[in-house]
C-alpha cells in the first residue's frame, strides 16, 4: 500500500479567500485523484491529476475554481478558490498504485475545510 | 442517470452476528465492484474487489457477492465485532474507461456489545 499525507488536516477560512491543500505520497504514482465529501454525503470526484499533463475535471468542477498542480510523481496540490460556505467539505486525495489491481485506490486522511 | 444506492439507514447489529450491507446500481454494467471502509475523520480504505465473472469473494470474515442480473452486490461481515463499526462504501467505474470510481452513499454499521 501507499502512505499518503495531506496538509492541512483542517482549516477554517473566510469567504472569498483561497486555500491550497497538499497531498504527498511515499512512492511514485502516475494517477492521483481529488475528491470532495460534503457533510453526510459520499465521495465525489473533482479531477484526475496525472503527472505531465493537465488535470481532467469532472462535470460541475472547473479549473478556475479548483486549480490543481502535479509537479512530480509524489506530490499534488488542490486549491479551493474564492471560497463560499458551500465549499465547506472534506477534500481527499487518492492514488492508484500500478500493478496493484484494477482501479484500487488508496486515500489520504482528508482535509476538513470550513468556510465562514 | 446512473445511480449507486446503498441503504442510507444505519445498521445496528449485535456482536457475533452477521452484518449484510447492500449496494444496488442502475443503468450500467461494471466489470467489477469494490468495497471500502471509512472511519470518522479518515479516508476510505480498500477492502475487496469482485469482478463481473465472480459470484463470490472472501477475505477473512468478509464476503462479497455480485449479481450482475440483479445489479446488486452484498457485503457480509461474519462474527461481527465492535471494531467493525464504520461506514462501508461500494464503488464502481461507471464510465467503462477505467480509473474513475463512483462511490455509493455508504451505509453506517454499528456493532453493539
Amino acid at each position: 500500500s501507499a502512505v499518503i499525507s495531506q496538509k492541512p488536516s483542517r482549516d477554517i477560512c473566510q469567504r472569498g479567500t483561497s486555500l491550497t491543500i497538499q497531498c504527498q505520497v511515499d512512492s511514485q504514482v502516475t494517477m492521483m485523484f481529488w475528491y470532495r465529501q460534503q457533510p453526510g454525503q459520499s465521495l465525489t470526484l473533482i479531477a484526475t491529476a496525472n503527472q505531465g499533463s493537465e488535470a481532467t475535471y469532472e462535470s460541475g468542477f472547473v479549473i478556475d475554481k479548483f486549480p490543481i498542480s502535479r509537479p512530480n510523481l509524489t506530490f499534488s496540490t488542490l486549491t479551493v478558490s474564492n471560497m463560499s460556505p458551500e465549499d465547506s467539505s472534506i477534500y481527499l486525495c487518492s492514488v492508484e498504485l500500478e500493478g496493484r489491481g484494477l482501479d484500487t485506490q488508496y486515500f489520504g486522511p482528508g482535509t476538513r475545510l470550513t468556510v465562514l | 442517470s446512473q445511480k449507486i444506492e446503498q441503504n442510507s439507514e444505519a445498521l445496528n447489529i449485535q456482536e457475533g452476528k452477521t452484518a449484510t450491507l447492500t449496494c444496488n446500481y442502475t443503468n450500467y454494467s461494471p466489470a467489477y465492484l469494490q468495497w471500502y471502509r471509512q472511519d470518522p475523520g479518515r479516508g476510505p480504505v480498500f477492502l475487496l474487489l469482485i469482478r463481473e465473472n465472480e459470484k463470490e469473494k472472501r477475505k477473512e470474515r468478509l464476503k462479497v457477492t455480485f449479481d450482475t442480473t440483479l445489479k446488486q452486490s452484498l457485503f457480509h461481515i461474519t462474527a461481527s465485532q465492535p471494531a467493525d463499526s464504520a461506514t462501508y462504501l461500494c464503488a464502481l467505474d461507471v464510465t467503462g474507461g477505467g480509473n474513475k470510481l463512483t462511490f455509493g452513499t455508504g451505509t453506517q454499521l454499528k456493532v453493539e456489545l
